[in-house]
This record gives C-alpha cells, structure tokens and sequence, in this order.
C-alpha cells in the first residue's frame, strides 16, 4: 500500500494567515492526489482534486500543488469556517489511503 | 444532486456480522460513470478505504479486510449495501458511502456516515 504521510499533525493559526500543509507519498502517484476537510462531527468534503483542481464551489482560497512524491495544500487567508481537519488521499492504486489528517486550530 | 444515506444497526455484537446500506437519491446508481464506495473512520482516527462496486456488480476490496468484506448493488432499489463479518471491536468506526467518479476517482459526495459499535 501506498503511504500518505501529512505535516504537520495539528496546526494553529490566525485569521487572515497564509496556511500550508504538505503530504507526501511513499512512492510516485504523479498528480492523482486529492484534498478534503473534515469538520468536527461530518463527513469530509471534497476541495482539490488531481492535486490541484478546485471542485465546484470550493472557495478560491483554497490551493493545492505538487506531484510525484511531494504535495502540498494552501489557504491564501484563514478564515474562522476553515477550522477543520485537512486530509490528503491517493489514487494511483488500490486500495486508495489517506493521510493521516492535519487539523487545523485558530489562535 | 445526488445525495447518499447510510442505514443500518448501530450496536453489533463481536464475532456476528455488521451490515449497512446506503440509498442514493438524486440520481440513478446504475450510471456507468461510477463506483459505489464504502470508508470508515474509528473515534478520532484517520480514514480507510473499505471497498467499492461498480453498477455491473463488479467489486474491488482493501486486501486488509477482503477475507471478511462483502458489497453488493440493489439497482432495483437504488442502494448499495456492506457486509462485514466476524467483527470485533477494531470495527467499531463511522462508516460513510461515497460515490467515485469511474475515471474521475475522487470522493463526492459522502454520506453523512453512521456510527457502528461492536460490543456485547
């Protein structure tokens, strides 16, 4: 199985900061990664697919890049509905996995 | 907009079988153009992949649970439905549905999830 590890585990931040979370795949999955955050007692949401689309809807300030091994997702300015567990998934292979979740505090 | 809803008992003894079903409403599960999945999630843990099926019936299982795992379609009904025997309390997690796109292979949308303990 393909290993998705995400850095950090959990972050704080303030309203209107630049955010960043990294994953990285233990083998080349080219750019089919996708992102999603989770908010406390829902399901996750879809916000990135293919590593750097945004779905339909999806705020603007949400970004995501990388591919190959190293992959990373944005929020250009944090806002306070943002407060969420971010999780990145593959799907080079089956089975697909996930990382293992960032979650995301304000300060 | 599809929309998709999971049912099932919420307390499963260990050692018995744990099923779930989840309708889908707003749109046919007999398009082509997806797979039908099944992801848990224990009690403040990550997610897993469980398995998918496509409307023909064909299936795809995690290695990790495939010797107790089972998916079926009821196109009749519109729903999908999981199997998952001989479980004990590893299993207890939320379990959601997700519909996957056949070539776009992402997750949208998910069920709300339900929540399955194994105790006695």
């Amino acid at each position: 199985d393909i290993q998705m590890t995400q850095s950090p585990s959990s972050l704080s931040a303030s309203v209107g900061d630049r955010v960043t979370i990294t994953c990285q795949a233990s083998q080349d999955i080219s750019n089919y990664l996708n992102w999603y955050h989770q908010k406390p007692g829902k399901a996750p949401k879809l916000l990135i697919y293919d590593a750097s689309n945004l779905q339909t809807g999806v705020p603007s300030r949400f970004s995501g890049g990388g591919s190959g091994t190293h992959f990373t997702f944005t929020i250009s300015s944090l806002q306070p509905e943002d407060i969420a567990t971010y999780y990145c998934q593959h799907y080079d292979n089956l089975p697909y996995t996930f990382g293992q979740g960032t979650k995301l505090e304000i300060k | 907009q599809v929309q998709l809803q999971e049912s099932g008992p919420g307390l499963v003894k260990p050692s018995q079988t744990l099923s779930l079903t989840c309708t889908v409403s707003g749109g046919s599960i007999r398009s082509g153009s997806y797979h039908w999945s099944w992801i848990r999630q224990p009690a403040g843990k990550g997610l897993e992949w469980i398995g998918r099926i496509y409307s023909s019936g064909s299936t795809k299982y995690n290695p990790s649970l495939k010797s107790r795992v089972t998916i079926s379609v009821d196109t009749s009904k519109n729903q999908f439905s999981l199997k998952l025997s001989s479980v004990t309390a590893a299993d207890t997690a939320v379990y959601y549905c997700a519909r996957e796109g056949y070539v776009a292979n992402w997750f949208d949308p998910w069920g709300q999830g339900t929540l399955v303990t194994v105790s006695s």
